[in-house]
């Protein structure tokens, strides 16, 4: 079955400091992966996308591209704020068998930010 | 835009009770899902619905069922409860069948079982 394997947290980062968080998968078909964000007390919030390999979603200075060889979809920020401070989840979804809304998610990773 | 709204926020329960979680959707959505986020884990996909059916189920109980209401919003139902269901219920709703349709959640239902 699909399952997704993210770095374990918490990462602590100084702000301004460049941000990454792995995130490798497994699938059949050929999945759209995701990143999500939660800040405390929340829910999820879709962060960026890409739906075929190669594809590079990008939003907000975040940025991760579907690297199909490498079964990855690392995500990336060059200079990380306070603000940033969450917890991030990677997630792939179904396929049209078992149903493009249906998401796996890795564990998160919590990132935390200091001035 | 009202996006996905989920009642009650919070909500304490004693083990072998039923609860009912409910969620409207974001307007033009027509499929809702629900997901159970334990402490410290990622969400877990119990099922999905579409046009009052369920569409898609994870490895969940029966104890657990839900229902689409046909202005597509949904309820969570959950019988005898136990202590491990404790956790953060998510809604999301999204458009059927749509791979360039992203999930958008709700804020969640805290569960407490006691």
């Amino acid at each position: 079955g699909n399952s997704v394997t993210q770095m374990e947290g918490p990462v602590t980062l100084s702000e301004e400091a460049f941000l990454t968080i792995n995130c490798t998968y497994t699938a059949t078909g050929y999945p759209s992966l995701f990143w999500y964000v939660q800040y405390p007390g929340e829910g999820l919030q879709l962060l960026l996308k890409a739906t075929k390999a190669d594809d590079k979603g990008s939003n907000k200075g975040f940025e991760a591209t579907y690297r199909k060889e490498t079964t990855s979809f690392h995500l990336e920020k060059g200079s990380v704020q306070v603000s940033d401070s969450a917890v991030y989840f990677c997630a792939l979804s179904g396929d049209m068998n078992s149903g493009y809304s249906t998401l796996t998610f890795g564990k998160g990773t919590m990132l935390l930010v200091s001035p | 835009d009202a996006g996905v709204t989920q009642s009650p926020t919070h909500l304490i329960k004693t083990r072998g009770q039923q609860v009912t979680l409910r969620c409207s959707p974001k307007s033009g959505h027509d499929t809702v899902s629900w997901y159970q986020q334990a402490l410290g884990q990622g969400p877990q996909f119990i099922f999905q619905y579409y046009e009052e059916e369920e569409r898609q189920r994870g490895n969940f109980p029966d104890r657990f069922s839900g229902h689409q209401f046909p202005n597509y919003s949904s309820e969570l139902n959950v019988n005898a409860l136990l202590l491990g269901d404790s956790a953060l219920y998510l809604c999301a709703s999204s458009l059927v069948d749509r791979a360039d349709s992203p999930l958008h959640f709700g804020n969640g239902t805290r569960l407490t079982v006691t």
